[in-house]
């Protein structure tokens, strides 16, 4: 599977959208980005996926540029509750060997 | 439907203890996973089950970890003998055949 390289951390007001970046520059032709997500104390969250078209679910929008080498993941309307590590990580749709690195800290502030 | 149920959420142990951490998945679900999470890092693969087989061991090690799931449903993880850099919450999780994943909320272990 490819590697993905997030920012260690984010800041977001509440209310205003948060923006999170994933670059996947080796991504091949037949993999997937998804997006999780892990609040405090609790374990991973699946948010969205998409292979090369944006995608947008009642959490989240996905959009993956054009090159496929990079995404951003966006929380339209910010809440303390979405304080969380985000991860991104591109895998083979039936592979299901996900590879988490680090991922984003993204706090909300009031 | 009822999620990923783990226990215990928390155990403290000391090094050279036995250790074992039950996970019963989400009915239905034909593929059961073991993650090893360290303080600050993402959760990394241990185990994969698919049905009562063993799909992917790669990462466990298996000199101290070993890791079973009867009938296909339920299964158990255990640390014999356990050592201080195992500490970490342990989560497992639970998928249909493919796609996303659901994780249960983990066990804490630390090892003293």
């Amino acid at each position: 599977d490819a590697k993905t390289t997030q920012p260690t951390s984010m800041d977001c007001a509440e209310g205003r959208a948060a923006n999170l970046p994933c670059n996947h520059s080796t991504i091949s032709g037949n993999e997937y980005v998804y997006w999780y997500r892990q609040i405090h104390s609790q374990g991973p969250q699946y948010i969205i996926h998409g292979l090369k078209n944006n995608e947008t679910n009642e959490m989240a929008s996905l959009i993956i540029t054009e090159d496929r080498k990079s995404s951003t993941l966006i929380l339209p309307h910010a809440t303390l509750r979405d304080t969380a590590v985000y991860y991104c990580i591109v895998r083979l749709l039936n592979n299901n060997d996900m590879r988490f690195g680090a991922g984003t800290r993204l706090t909300v502030k009031p | 439907e009822a999620g990923v149920a783990q226990s215990p959420r928390y155990k403290i142990i000391e090094k050279r203890q036995s250790v074992a951490f039950w996970c019963n998945p989400i009915s239905g679900h034909a593929t059961l996973y073991w993650y090893q999470q360290i303080l600050g890092q993402g959760p990394k693969l241990l185990i994969q089950f698919q049905n009562n087989g063993v799909v992917d061991d790669s990462q466990l090690p298996k000199d101290r970890f070993s890791a079973e799931r009867l009938k296909g449903v339920d299964s158990t993880l255990k640390i014999q003998p356990a050592k201080l850099e195992d500490s970490a919450v342990y989560l497992c999780a639970s998928s249909p055949v493919a796609y996303e994943q659901y994780f249960g909320p983990g066990t804490r272990l630390t090892v003293t």
